[in-house]
């Protein structure tokens, strides 16, 4: 069956200092998607980033960056010079490549950020 | 602008009473699912639905019901019969349904039972 862990319940950073969130997945399957996901304290979750399992290469847009290790079974996702406006809870999730539909999506519990001043 | 609402914002429900909350979606997205998030814990899967009139139960549909009688609608019925409704509840979309594709998110509605 497939699961996602992020180990980190909390972390707090301070302003402009760099931080990584952890992600560590399950899956029998050779093909699948990860996927994270932002919500604020607004309540909607807003997506980040997709990456297909035969994709490696590290993504980097702004100040955000994910790195994506098989051999590990991980999707690190990491912010650089961190800001307040960053401070939100984290979802990493995981869905495999099937036939069939969206139920295969599963999240991992998140992670809370928060960026003090 | 294109997008999922969810109405109402916040909710307030007394034991014994069936309650409706709503999810619209302009996406044009033929797929719609219903979450729920509970304190300190990932979303867990209510129902879904691939196209009108079809819906399919997901990890946690005791206790609630839905239909599907539009493309742009996906309401979610919380019964009496839920026995620890008070939550947070995520309406989302997808374009096609499938396991890969993005799943985008309305801004939620906070149940809350009295």
């Amino acid at each position: 069956a497939q699961k996602v862990t992020q180990a980190q319940t909390e972390i707090s950073v301070v302003e402009k200092e760099d931080v990584t969130l952890d992600c560590v997945y399950e899956t029998r399957d050779t093909t699948y998607y990860l996927f994270w996901y932002k919500q604020p304290p607004s309540g909607e979750l807003v997506f980040l980033i997709r990456r297909n399992s035969f994709d490696e290469q590290n993504e980097i847009s702004g100040r955000y960056s994910w790195n994506f290790q098989k051999s590990t079974s991980s999707f690190n996702f990491t912010i650089t010079a961190s800001q307040v406006v960053d401070s939100a809870v984290y979802f990493c999730a995981l869905s495999e490549a099937r036939d069939n539909y969206g139920q295969n999506f599963v999240f991992g519990p998140g992670t809370r950020l928060s960026v003090l001043p | 602008d294109g997008g999922i609402t969810q109405s109402p914002k916040y909710l307030f429900r007394k034991e014994g009473q069936n309650v409706t909350l709503s999810c619209e979606q302009n996406l044009n997205h033929d797929a719609m699912y219903w979450y729920r998030q509970d304190p300190g814990q990932g979303l867990r899967l209510i129902y879904y639905s691939q196209i009108v009139n079809d819906f399919q139960k997901g990890d946690i549909a005791e206790g609630y019901s839905v239909s599907r009688e539009k493309k742009e609608s996906f309401p979610l019925t919380v019964t009496s019969a839920q026995k620890n409704p008070t939550a947070f509840y995520l309406c989302a979309s997808s374009l096609r349904g499938r396991s890969t594709d993005t799943q985008y998110f309305g801004p939620g509605t906070r149940l809350t039972v009295l």
